[in-house]
């Protein structure tokens, strides 16, 4: 099994501030989804295979990485990216999600 | 649109079984695999397995081998996961998803006596 380690757990970030999570993978993987999560709704994908932006999804986001080593960026903090973000490894079964980060504004 | 339907919210008691539904529309169900997956505050987003809803081949994860089984019913688009023996720890939502874009709004499942 592919294990997933995000981080930070939490972060709090001003709006305009720069965001970067990262997520470290057990093994190589070649495909990396990452989820937004908002209170009492269902995962929404956010960006598709590394670094490519699901449908309507603001430009200020992206993805990158390759390998081990996976990070989710937002150039622009938004009080509408208050949320939790996950990472997602579709390389192998079984497919396997990151613990989360929740992201806050300061 | 693409659309998954799930099953309401469910009480059930230590030791029981419960069966979860997933409804499809807007696309053609048999094209796509239908993957179920648990949420809890404690573990996080959890895969549980997949069905093939065309040829009815499943893919467990190993931690869920014995506790889900899932089916799918192509005459009406719908995709089922039973879930035995159940304790404290099966207290979850449980999502059933087309992976990555479609995710059914999560069904609630609450063990308890």
């Amino acid at each position: 099994e592919i294990l997933l380690t995000q981080s930070p757990a939490i972060i709090a970030a001003s709006p305009g501030e720069k965001v970067t999570i990262t997520c470290s993978a057990s093994s190589s993987v070649s495909y990396m989804n990452w989820y937004q999560q908002k209170p009492g709704s269902s995962p929404k994908i956010w960006i598709y295979g590394i670094s490519n932006l699901a449908s309507g999804v603001p430009a200020r986001f992206s993805g990158s990485g390759s390998g081990t080593s996976f990070s989710f960026t937002i150039n622009s903090m938004e009080a509408e990216d208050v949320a939790t973000y996950y990472c997602q490894q579709r390389s192998s079964y079984p497919l396997t999600f990151g613990a989360g980060t929740k992201l806050e504004l300061k | 649109q693409v659309q998954l339907q799930q099953s309401g919210a469910e009480l059930v008691r230590p030791g029981a079984s419960v069966t979860l539904s997933c409804k499809a529309s807007g696309y053609t169900f048999t094209d796509y695999e239908m993957h179920w997956v648990k949420q809890t505050p404690v573990h996080g987003l959890e895969w549980i397995g997949a069905i093939d809803p065309e040829t009815g081949g499943t893919a467990y994860n190993q931690k869920f081998k014995g506790k889900a089984t899932l089916t799918a019913d192509k005459s009406s688009s719908t995709a089922y996961m039973e879930l035995r023996s159940l304790t404290s720890e099966d207290s979850a939502v449980y999502y059933c998803t087309r992976f990555s874009a479609y995710w059914g709004q999560g069904t609630l499942v609450t063990v308890s006596a």
